[in-house]
């Protein structure tokens, strides 16, 4: 089935500065990449998500990009603000399974004032 | 607010108890996920239903099943309980099981066994 590594475990960065989040993914028939944000006490909110057949995708401050040959995808934040602190997730779902998730080990961001 | 409601918000049982989880999903979804979070295995996929039938199964459990019901609603039932099924179990909802689909979470349930 497929495998989906996630790096770093944690990620600290300044107010105003960028956070990069890396995964990378096992099944080349994964052809869905959603990214989610989980707060404390909350369940995973999806933030963006591409699709196999664009290599990067931007909302506002948020934006992901996919590599198909190498098999990974990074969401870059710009900007960070204290309210971005979260667990962030990738996942990968693989066509034809109904979209069933597999979820990376996630990335605990902290942004600092 | 995802629109994807679950009860009860926290659950504390023995070993060896019955619970089940509820899920209502977001007004239109017809498909249901439930996924389980725990420290050491992460947010895993146990197992789908679309429209009352069940679709696909991940990493489930025989002591754990689900249902969902003509309103759409589901629950999942874990019985014979062990300490290592504390976790947190989130349902997630989509339309349909089109490619375009988003799944949306919602709060989760804390189970505690002790």
């Amino acid at each position: 089935g497929e495998n989906v590594e996630q790096h770093p475990s944690t990620l600290s960065v300044q107010e105003g500065d960028s956070a990069v989040i890396k995964c990378t993914y096992s099944d080349s028939a994964s052809n869905y990449f959603p990214w989610y944000k989980q707060e404390l006490g909350k369940g995973p909110q999806l933030i963006i998500d591409i699709r196999s057949n664009v290599g990067e995708k931007k909302d506002q401050r948020i934006a992901v990009t996919l590599n198909k040959t190498a098999k990974h995808f990074s969401l870059h934040i710009t900007e960070t603000q204290p309210e971005d602190s979260a667990v962030y997730f990738c996942a990968a779902s693989i066509e034809g399974s109904a979209r069933q998730l597999t979820f990376g080990s996630g990335t605990q961001l902290t942004v600092l004032p | 607010d995802s629109g994807v409601t679950q009860t009860p918000k926290h659950l504390i049982t023995a070993t060896g108890q019955r619970v089940t989880l509820r899920c209502s999903p977001r007004s239109g979804d017809l498909s249901v996920y439930w996924y389980q979070q725990s420290l050491d295995q992460g947010l895993q996929f146990l197992i789908q239903y679309y429209n009352g039938e069940e679709r696909a199964k991940g990493n489930i459990l025989e002591r754990f099943s689900a249902q969902q019901f003509p309103d759409l609603h589901s629950e999942l039932n874990l019985s014979s309980l062990e300490l290592g099924d504390s976790a947190l179990y989130f349902c997630a909802s989509s339309v349909t099981l089109a490619e375009t689909d988003t799944q949306y979470f919602g709060p989760g349930t804390r189970l505690t066994v002790l």
